[in-house]
Parts: structure tokens; C-alpha cells; sequence
């Protein structure tokens, strides 16, 4: 069954904790994306990767970081510096990234909570 | 800038009822729309989406997206809606030069028995 993975289901952080957010994905989609969720905001854009080793910040990179070691895997640190981290992650793929009929394809979500 | 609006925070519409969700978008260029949706506490599951061709698509679940040029619009309809319907629905349009996908803020359906 091909698809996109996402773990945990719910995360809890402390205050000055980094925190990992997995993503694994068996498409052999060469494009990854992560979006964070905020009630009535819709999606919002944090990084994407187009190919390993290359990634590019989206609208609110702040406090985040992400590596791309892996074609199947994007894995998503929130860092202390994120001040409101509290919100629905979300992690997609695509084929690729330079077509613009690359549909997304998303995860089932993770949700950040701060102790 | 390019952005999408979706008029609609909220939708009650009855079981069996029609549905017309609104969406409106700003881009320069011919848009390439998407319709989702999204179960609480889910990730999002691609209903259609236009990128050329015939206005008229037809997507899962019985869904189908009208594009007009004219009016700046991709409005999602369903002749007869279902209680398993009830989710959140966003329209995203793709852009081209900043290469990501443009969400809308969403609309919130829920179905009467």
C-alpha cells in the first residue's frame, strides 16, 4: 500500500524542547512538503524539498528546520524559537516540484500540543 | 498577489439537499485549481482538480468543479449531499511562479439528518 506517513499522531513539548516530526512517504515521489494547520488560516506553507539534499523555505520557515537525507523521508524540527508551535502539521508529496500537474498527495497529520 | 477566497466559514445544509461550496481566486495567469477535503483530525484527500480542457470536472465522491474565467471562480457542487460529507473543504490554486500551492482558509460543511 503506497502512501504518506506521518508520526506521531500527537506530540506534547516543553517549553525550550526541540521536537521531530517524522514523515515517510513510498510514492518514490521525488517532492516533500511540510504545511502547518491553524483553525480558519487554511494551510501554510513552512519548507519543501525538490530532490535529497535540497530543500527551500516556505512562508513561515522561522523556528523550524528540516534535512533531506533520504528521497522517502522529510523529517520536520520544531526548535525553541518557534514561539507558538501548538498546531496541525501537515506533510505531502509529489512526483516533482517543476510541473505544475504534480498534484500533492498528503499525510495523515500530526498534532503539536505545548505543556 | 495571488490568493484564494472562500466566502463561506461555515455550511449547514440538509442530507439529501444540493451543495455549492464558492471559491475565488487571484492569479495573473491561466490557474491550475484544486478542490480538498479534510476529516476532522486528518490529512487532506484530493477531490479534483482543472488544469485545462472541458470547465466542467468531475471529481470522487460524486463531487464536480465548475471553472469560469470570467468570474474568477472554481465553485465545488454535489447534487445530493451525504452525512459522511461533513468535513472541511479547501480550494487551492497553484502558483506558478512561486511554485506552491495557495490555500484557502476553508469551509466547514455540516449535514442534517
Amino acid at each position: 500500500d503506497g502512501g504518506i506517513t506521518q508520526s506521531p499522531k500527537y506530540l506534547f513539548r516543553k517549553e525550550g524542547q526541540n521536537v521531530t516530526l517524522s514523515c515517510e512517504q513510498n510514492l518514490n515521489h521525488d517532492a516533500m512538503y511540510w504545511y502547518r494547520q491553524d483553525p480558519g488560516q487554511g494551510l501554510r506553507l513552512i519548507y519543501y524539498s525538490q530532490i535529497v539534499n535540497d530543500f527551500q523555505k516556505g512562508d513561515i520557515a522561522e523556528g523550524y528546520s528540516v534535512s533531506r537525507e533520504k528521497k522517502e523521508s522529510f523529517p520536520l524540527t520544531v526548535t525553541s524559537a518557534q514561539k507558538n508551535p501548538t498546531a496541525f502539521y501537515l506533510c505531502a508529496s509529489s512526483r516533482g516540484l517543476a510541473g505544475v500537474q504534480e498534484t500533492q498527495y498528503f499525510g495523515p497529520g500530526t498534532r503539536l500540543l505545548v505543556l | 498577489a495571488q490568493s484564494v477566497t472562500q466566502p463561506d466559514i461555515h455550511i449547514t445544509v440538509s442530507e439529501g439537499a444540493s451543495l455549492e461550496l464558492r471559491c475565488n481566486y487571484s492569479y495573473g495567469a491561466t490557474p491550475y485549481l484544486f478542490w480538498y477535503v479534510q476529516s476532522p483530525g486528518q490529512g487532506l484527500q484530493l477531490l479534483l482538480k482543472y488544469f485545462s480542457g472541458d470547465t466542467l470536472v468531475q471529481g470522487i465522491k460524486g463531487f464536480e468543479a465548475e471553472f469560469k474565467r470570467s468570474q474568477s471562480s472554481f465553485n465545488l457542487r454535489k447534487p445530493s449531499v451525504h452525512w459522511s460529507d461533513a468535513a472541511e473543504y479547501f480550494c487551492a490554486v497553484f502558483s506558478g511562479g512561486y511554485n506552491k500551492l495557495i490555500f484557502g482558509a476553508g469551509t466547514r460543511l455540516a449535514v442534517h439528518p
